[in-house]
């Protein structure tokens, strides 16, 4: 069955440069959320969309956006980029009608430098 | 929202039960109980939830204690595979909107 595919796996980038992570939720699932996860620490919930409209916002920076597509792909744009940024993202997707379990990716790991 | 409590980490020994507690006292009467799992180097998944009856799948069984303020994910035949972080979550029956918050879970370590 077809999961959440979220690229690119590893990114690396300097302080103060931008990255942009993508996920591609699982097919006719509408909500996308996004997690970060720093080193030993618990996922975070950062942001989520429900039909391309941005649904709830957690601890998300500033500097950091997001969208959801019209092909419910959804892609995080953070910016000025701190070493504290150096984490796991994770993206999740679900069927809000189901309001079922999140289906989670495998995770982009962002190392700045 | 409602918290949950659960032990920092646990051990067991490969091939025995093991059962996982969580305590929820502030539970209201439309949380569900969700159990979700992250192993090493993985995104977190779903393993089971409940309202207030037990519940079974492929991967492990949830017991609701009767005044819901408890529950216990139990899996009958641990692998090394199970080695993982075990989050007790709870989630609204009327906010389909709900995203999972993640707590402290439990890191539950299996000894071949």
């Amino acid at each position: 069955a077809a999961g959440v595919i979220q690229s690119p796996r590893h990114l690396i980038k300097e302080k103060r440069e931008t990255a942009t992570l993508k996920c591609y939720p699982i097919p006719r699932h509408d909500t996308v959320y996004w997690y970060q996860q720093g080193p030993g620490q618990d996922p975070q919930f950062l942001i989520s969309f429900y039909e391309k409209m941005q649904s709830d916002k957690g601890s998300i920076p500033d500097r950091f956006s997001a969208q959801q597509f019209s092909d419910y792909h959804s892609e995080l744009n953070m910016s000025s980029l701190e070493l504290g940024d150096s984490a796991l993202y994770f993206c999740a997707s679900r069927a809000r009608f189901l309001a079922g379990e999140l289906f989670f990716g495998e995770g982009s790991r962002l190392t700045v430098l | 929202d409602a918290k949950t409590t659960q032990p920092n980490s646990m051990e067991s020994n490969e091939e025995e039960p093991v059962h996982l507690p969580c305590n929820h006292s502030t539970i209201s009467g439309t949380d569900y109980i969700h159990w979700y799992r992250q192993l090493p180097s993985q995104g977190p998944e779903y393993v089971i939830h409940g309202l207030t009856s037990n519940v079974n799948n492929r991967m492990a069984s949830l017991a609701i204690a009767e005044d819901r303020k408890s529950s216990t994910l139990i899996l009958h035949r641990a692998t090394l595979r199970d080695a993982a972080v075990y989050y007790c979550i709870l989630r609204g029956l009327m906010n389909r909107d709900d995203k999972i918050i993640f707590g402290k879970g439990t890191r539950l370590h299996i000894l071949p």
